[in-house]
C-alpha cells in the first residue's frame, strides 16, 4: 500500500542553524510529493511539492529532492527563523481515483532566538 | 486557487450528541475531502464527497457515524454522530482547484477543533 514515514519530532534547533527533516515513502505507481505546513492556530499550507523523479521543489527557503531510488523526500533548510516553529508533514499522492492525499505523522519544529 | 471557510471553528460537546460541520468554499470544486487530525496525530482521511453522489468512506469510517452532505459545488457538511471523547479531534474539509500552473492542488480550511466531554 500508499505509505509515508517521517522522522519524529520534536525537533529544536537555535535561529540560523541547518534544518533537515526526512521522509520516505511507499507507494504505488508514481506518486507527486509533498511537504505542507501548519502554523500554530492555523490551517495546512502546501509549502512546496515535486511531480516526478528528480524534480526539487522549492519555497521560502525550503528545498526537497525527489528521489526514486531511495523513495526519499527529504525537507531542507539552510539556516532558520523564529517564524519557521510549526508543524511539517511530508504527503504523498497517486494519481487515480481520487486522488487522495496521504500524510506522514508530522514533525514538530521549534526555532529558537 | 481556494479560500475554505469552516463552522463552527470550535465547539465543545457532550457525550452522545451530535454536531454538524459545514465548510463553505469561495469558487466550485469538483472534489471535496474531510479529514480528521486527532491530538498529536496525522491527518486521516475520512471521506471524498463529490458534488451529486454519495460520498466515499475511508476504512474504518461509516456514514452512520460520519453522514456527509454535498448539496451544490461550493457547499458540504460533516456530521459527528452520537459522540464520545475519542471523537475530540480537529476537523478538516479540504477541496482539490486548480492553480494558476494548472496543476490541481489540495487547500485545506482552517479546521473545527471539537471537545467532546
Amino acid at each position: 500500500g500508499n505509505s509515508v514515514t517521517q522522522m519524529e519530532g520534536p525537533v529544536t534547533l537555535s535561529e540560523e542553524a541547518f534544518l533537515t527533516i526526512n521522509c520516505t515513502y511507499t507507494a504505488t505507481g508514481y506518486p507527486s510529493l509533498f511537504w505542507y505546513v501548519q502554523y500554530p492556530g492555523e490551517g495546512l499550507q502546501l509549502l512546496l511539492k515535486a511531480t516526478k523523479a528528480d524534480d526539487k521543489g522549492s519555497n521560502k527557503g525550503f528545498e526537497a529532492t525527489y528521489r526514486k531510488e531511495t523513495t526519499s523526500f527529504h525537507l531542507e533548510k539552510g539556516s532558520v527563523q523564529v517564524s519557521d516553529s510549526a508543524v511539517y508533514f511530508c504527503a504523498l499522492r497517486v494519481l487515480g481515483g481520487y486522488n487522495k492525499l496521504i500524510f506522514g505523522a508530522g514533525t514538530r519544529l521549534a526555532v529558537h532566538p | 486557487s481556494a479560500v475554505i471557510s469552516q463552522k463552527p471553528s470550535r465547539d465543545i460537546c457532550q457525550r452522545g450528541t451530535s454536531l454538524t460541520i459545514q465548510c463553505q468554499v469561495d469558487s466550485q470544486v469538483t472534489m471535496m475531502f474531510w479529514y480528521r487530525q486527532q491530538p498529536g496525530q496525522s491527518l486521516t482521511l475520512i471521506a471524498t464527497a463529490n458534488q451529486g453522489s454519495e460520498a466515499t468512506y475511508e476504512s474504518g469510517f461509516v456514514i452512520d457515524k460520519f453522514p456527509i452532505s454535498r448539496p451544490n459545488l461550493t457547499f458540504s457538511t460533516l456530521t459527528v454522530s452520537n459522540m464520545s471523547p475519542e471523537d475530540s479531534s480537529i476537523y478538516l474539509c479540504s477541496v482539490e482547484a486548480q492553480t494558476s500552473g494548472a496543476y490541481n492542488e489540495q487547500f485545506f480550511g482552517p479546521g473545527t477543533r471539537l471537545t467532546v466531554l
